[in-house]
């Protein structure tokens, strides 16, 4: 079955920076791959997606890109604010209704 | 419009007794979930309804778990004989059907057990 991996665990950037998290997925007929965020006593909320049929997507200071060739795909989140601090999930779906998430990665945006 | 609702927000209850966790999912959304997500962990999928289809059970991780849904609205959840290892928050989504792949999630009910 597909297994999604999450990198890093733990992240702190200086605000303003940029923060980059990292996941691998194993079954390469996935082909949606959302990302959410999840703040503390929250469900998680989804932020952006991609579709295996696109290489790069944008929404204002977020964005995802995916190489199916590796098998990975990234969130990058420019400019990062203290409101950005949260936890990033990562997710794989290979089309049908299960979706895998991956670990997590707890942001720590310091001001 | 009004979001995915879970209901209670918290439970405490002691080891060996019975639990059931509501969900009201989006009007209209025809797929619901069920995720487990024990304290600095992922998602782990428990059940999966869509329409009047039979439903995924595939992760529910014991015969102590079972879940209802009626029709294309509210969900509960049922843990019976609950045991420490059950502690967890529990969460719910809904996506508008199968083909959308798009799930808002609800707050989660946190369960302590005891």
């Amino acid at each position: 079955g597909e297994n999604v991996e999450q990198h890093p665990s733990t992240l702190s950037v200086q605000e303003g920076d940029s923060a980059v998290i990292k996941c691998t997925y194993s079954d390469s007929a996935s082909n949606y791959f959302p990302w959410y965020k999840q703040e503390l006593g929250k469900g998680p909320q989804l932020i952006i997606d991609i579709r295996s049929n696109v290489g790069e997507k944008k929404d204002q200071r977020i964005a995802v890109t995916l190489n199916k060739t590796a098998k990975h795909f990234s969130l990058h989140i420019t400019e990062t604010q203290p409101e950005d601090s949260a936890v990033y999930f990562c997710a794989g779906r290979q089309g049908g209704f299960k979706t895998i998430f991956g670990a997590g990665t707890r942001l720590f945006v310091k001001a | 419009g009004a979001g995915v609702s879970q209901s209670p927000s918290n439970k405490v209850t002691e080891k060996g007794k019975d639990v059931e966790l509501r969900c009201d999912p989006i009007s209209g959304h025809t797929a619901l979930y069920w995720y487990r997500q024990r304290l600095g962990q992922g998602l782990e999928f428990l059940i999966y309804f869509q329409g009047n289809s039979a439903p995924d059970k595939s992760g529910l991780p014991s015969d102590r778990f079972s879940a209802e849904r009626t029709g294309e609205s509210v969900s509960t959840l049922t843990i019976q004989r609950t045991q420490q290892e059950d502690s967890a928050v529990y969460l719910c989504a809904s996506s508008r059907d199968r083909g959308r792949y798009e799930q808002y999630f609800g707050p989660g009910t946190r369960l302590t057990v005891t």
